[in-house]
Parts: C-alpha cells; structure tokens; sequence
C-alpha cells in the first residue's frame, strides 16, 4: 500500500518568515495530494490541494509544488503569522476508494 | 446544513466494555471514513464505505467493526474495548463524483478506555 514520509515533524519560525514541509510517497499510482491544518481540539481542514496532472498551485500566501519524478510534493508558507500555527499533515490518494493516506503530521510553532 | 457530525464528542470506558460511535452527514456523499489519531502517528483508517451496504478494512481495522445500513450514517463499533484504543477518533466524508476528492471531516470523539 501507500507509505507516505512527513519532514520536519516540527518546525519553528520567526513571524514574517518562510516555512516550508515536505512529504514523499511511495505509490506511483497516487493522483492526489492534499494538505490539512489541524488547530488544537480541532478537526482536520484542507488548506490546499494538488493533482498529478499539475506541478505547482497557489493560494495567497500557501503553495503546494509537486515533483511526480521524484514522488515528492511540499507545502509553502510565506509571510507567516502566529494563527499560521497548528500541525500540518500531507495526504496521497489514488484509486477509485479515494482513501487518503497520511503523513505523521508536522508541528508548526510561529512565534511573534 | 451541519456538515459532518459524531455522537458522543467524549467517552470513557472500561476495559472490555462495548460501545458505537456515530458518524452522520448530510452533504449526500456516498464515500465514508473512520480514521483514529494518536500523538505522533498522524491520521490512520480504521475502515471505510464505498456506498451504502458496504465496508472495507483500512490499514488499522482489528477490534473494531463499522455498518453502513444508511447513506447518511457510518457507525464503528468497538466490542470489547482495550486501553490500545484509546484514541480520537475522526469521521470522514467525500463525495467522490468526478474527480473531486476532498474528505470532510467531523469534530471527533475523544475516547478513554481504562
């Protein structure tokens, strides 16, 4: 099945700094790659998401690049704030079950 | 429209007692998922539903069983619980039409079993 690798599992900034996580995986066949932002005693939410058929998407101040090659994909975050502060976690779907395999997850700490 | 929601939000039980955890969703989506997170592992799935009537096995599906009788519930039992299943446990949904895959997730329950 699907493994997917999460880097760093946490991560410290600076307010106004870049952070960035990365996640590889193993199924060539995965087609989808999203990223959720879990706030603390919160559900999961997708930030972003990606497909295999794209390299790079944007939304404000988030991106998501995509490297199918390499079977690696990576979350950006510029100009970052304290709200920005929560786990992260990485996902890999494909298949028509569209289950999600996901990343252990990485703790994101933006200090003011 | 309140999305996705799961009964009981806390629960604490002994061990080898029993007890169901309620999925419900009102967004019409046939693809339904229980996943269970502890501290460092991420999100892991328990089992899923492709439709109602149907169950499949996740990556972590011993002791616990799931029944999909409705569309718009998913329920996953625990028959006899053990401290190992203490735990949040999230309930996800997706629709699954086309290529749109996002899953919805609910609030979560957390669940203590001593």
């Amino acid at each position: 099945g699907e493994n997917v690798e999460q880097h760093p599992s946490t991560l410290s900034v600076q307010e106004g700094d870049s952070a960035v996580i990365k996640c590889t995986y193993s199924d060539s066949a995965s087609n989808y790659f999203p990223w959720y932002k879990q706030e603390l005693g919160k559900r999961p939410q997708l930030i972003i998401d990606i497909r295999s058929n794209v390299g790079e998407k944007k939304d404000q101040r988030i991106a998501v690049t995509l490297n199918k090659t390499a079977k690696h994909f990576s979350l950006h975050i510029t100009e970052t704030q304290p709200e920005d502060s929560a786990v992260y976690f990485c996902a890999a779907s494909g298949g028509s079950n569209y289950k999600l395999t996901f990343g252990k997850g990485t703790l994101l700490t933006v200090n003011p | 429209n309140a999305g996705v929601t799961q009964t009981p939000k806390f629960r604490v039980l002994k061990t080898g007692q029993s007890m169901t955890l309620l999925c419900a969703q009102d967004m019409n989506h046939e693809y339904m998922y229980w996943y269970r997170q502890d501290p460092g592992m991420g999100l892991r799935l328990i089992h899923y539903s492709v439709g109602e009537g149907t169950t499949a096995k996740g990556e972590v599906p011993d002791g616990y069983n799931v029944s999909r009788l409705k569309k718009q519930n998913f329920l996953l039992g625990l028959e006899s619980a053990a401290p190992s299943q203490t735990s949040v446990y999230f309930c996800a949904t997706c629709g699954g039409s086309g290529s749109y895959n996002e899953q919805f997730f609910g609030p979560g329950t957390r669940l203590t079993v001593l």
